[in-house]
């Protein structure tokens, strides 16, 4: 079975700096991989997929993440962070023999003034 | 224009009490989730569905019971609540295949007293 392991649970960023948010994943069949954010007391939006193609995918907010299949890895970066970005990130993972989507344990985002 | 719907937003209620949660898509997507997010926003699958057919039944107590009177609408009925059930539950869907997103509602936050 799939799944996603998101590092830090918690990461904070002064306005302006980049943003980085590691998502690494398990799976034994290609995956597709997704981030969403979650504002306070909103349900998930997605940012951006990939799914196959080109590995560096871009999203929306300015947010773009890079496949790395070498490294089972595909972090989520923003080069310059916006006090509108505080949010929770999640990680997310499918395959074509799963109807289900696999969630990491999200990560905070904190942006300082 | 609301793409995935649930109602209420929130829900406070006692133990032992019997409540459902609705929740409706005009998306014309084909497969429908329940997800429990709890305090620490770690969001687990509970149900999915897929042309008004349960294809995902996770570990749940059978307290919790989902109905699917057609493709649009997915409800869950929790009977004899309890207080470990207090939480934020949400709705998704998502058409066909899994490289697809899945688009969620904002969620119920269901606090039991």
């Amino acid at each position: 079975a799939q799944s996603v392991t998101q590092l830090g649970s918690h990461v904070s960023v002064s306005e302006g700096a980049l943003v980085l948010l590691r998502c690494n994943y398990s799976s034994s069949v290609p995956p597709y991989l997704f981030w969403y954010v979650q504002y306070p007391n909103q349900g998930l939006q997605l940012l951006l997929k990939y799914t196959t193609g080109a590995t560096l995918v871009k999203g929306i907010n300015g947010f773009e993440a890079e496949f790395k299949k070498s490294e089972t890895s595909f972090h989520l970066t923003k080069p310059s962070a916006h006090m509108s970005d505080a949010a929770e990130y999640f990680c997310a993972v499918s395959t074509t023999f799963n109807n289900d989507m696999r969630f990491g344990a999200g990560t905070r985002l904190t942006v300082k003034p | 224009d609301t793409a995935v719907s649930q109602t209420p937003k929130y829900l406070v209620t006692q133990m032992g009490n019997d409540k459902s949660i609705k929740c409706e898509q005009n998306l014309g997507h084909d497969t429908m989730y329940w997800y429990k997010q709890d305090s620490k926003k770690f969001l687990k699958i509970m149900f999915s569905y897929n042309n008004k057919e349960l294809i995902i039944n996770e570990t749940v107590p059978n307290r919790f019971s989902p109905k699917s009177p057609d493709k649009a609408h997915l409800n869950l009925h929790i009977n004899s609540l309890e207080l470990g059930d207090s939480a934020v539950y949400f709705c998704a869907s998502r058409q066909g295949l899994s490289n697809q997103p899945q688009h969620f509602g904002d969620g119920t936050r269901l606090s039991i007293l």
